[in-house]
C-alpha cells in the first residue's frame, strides 16, 4: 500500500518566493497533520484536519503560512513570502481515527526538505 | 500542557551493547505513548506503542513499558546493531479522541562496529 506521499522532496528557493508543499494522505485516513522539524525546536505540529476541515491551526507560525485540504486525498502547505528562518523539514502525516479509540497510529511521509536562501 | 522529556543525545554504543533511552511525560488524563524512529534522510516510522498502564510495546527487539506511577516509557534493546543508528522520538497523544502527537526532542543513536 502507498504511504503518505509528499512533494517536492527537496526545494531550494530564494527569500520572498512562494513555496507550496503537497501531500497525499493514505487512502481512507480522515486525519491529516502538517509538522515542521528543525534542529532548534524539534517537531512542531503546525495544523491538522479532520474530514478536510481544519481543526487546530494554533501551531501555524504566522500569516505567511496557510494550509488547505480541498478533498480527502490532497493537502497543501503554502508559505508566502518565504524567509530563511522557514528552512526546515516539513512532514505530512495521516491517521484513521475514531473518537473512542486510543493510540491510533499516525503515519508520516518522507518529508519535504526546504531551504530558503 | 502535555510534554515529553527525553534524555539528551547523542548516544554512541558499540554493536551488541544494551540500549536504554529514557522518556518521561506530563499529561492530563490517560495518554497513549509511542516511540518513533527516524533513519537518516527519511520520515518518522512508528517503532512501538502502548495505550494503557503496564502495557509493553515491542518491535524489532525494542521494548518499552508504560509506567503510570513514574510517568515513564523508557526504550530498551538488549543488543543493538549498526542498522539501529537513527534518531528516536518519544511521543504521546492525550487520550481518546485526540490525534495530536506531542514529541520529545529526539535522541540520536550511533552504533559503531
Amino acid at each position: 500500500d502507498a504511504g503518505v506521499i509528499q512533494s517536492p522532496r527537496h526545494e531550494v528557493t530564494e527569500m520572498g518566493q512562494e513555496v507550496t508543499l503537497r501531500c497525499k494522505p493514505i487512502s481512507g485516513h480522515d486525519y491529516l497533520f502538517w509538522y515542521r522539524q528543525t534542529m532548534m525546536r524539534g517537531l512542531e505540529l503546525l495544523i491538522y484536519f479532520n474530514n478536510n476541515v481544519p481543526i487546530d491551526d494554533s501551531g501555524m507560525p504566522e500569516d505567511r503560512f496557510s494550509a488547505k485540504m480541498p478533498n480527502a486525498s490532497f493537502s497543501t502547505l503554502k508559505i508566502q513570502p518565504s524567509e530563511p528562518r522557514d528552512s526546515a523539514v516539513y512532514f505530512c502525516a495521516s491517521s484513521h481515527g475514531s473518537g473512542r479509540t486510543y493510540g491510533n497510529t499516525i503515519y508520516f511521509g518522507e518529508g519535504s526538505w526546504l531551504t530558503v536562501v | 500542557g502535555d510534554s515529553v522529556t527525553q534524555m539528551e543525545g547523542p548516544v554512541t554504543l558499540s554493536e551488541e551493547a544494551f540500549l536504554t533511552i529514557n522518556c518521561t511525560y506530563t499529561a492530563t488524563g490517560y495518554p497513549s505513548l509511542f516511540w518513533y524512529v527516524q533513519y537518516p534522510g527519511e520520515g518518522l516510522q512508528l517503532l512501538l506503542k502502548a495505550t494503557k498502564a503496564d502495557d509493553k510495546g515491542s518491535n524489532k527487539g525494542f521494548e518499552a513499558t508504560y509506567r503510570k506511577e513514574t510517568t515513564s516509557f523508557h526504550l530498551e534493546k538488549g543488543s543493538v546493531q549498526v542498522s539501529d543508528s537513527a534518531v528516536y522520538f518519544c511521543a504521546l497523544s492525550a487520550g481518546a479522541g485526540s490525534y495530536q502527537l506531542t514529541f520529545g526532542k529526539g535522541t540520536k543513536l550511533s552504533v559503531i562496529p
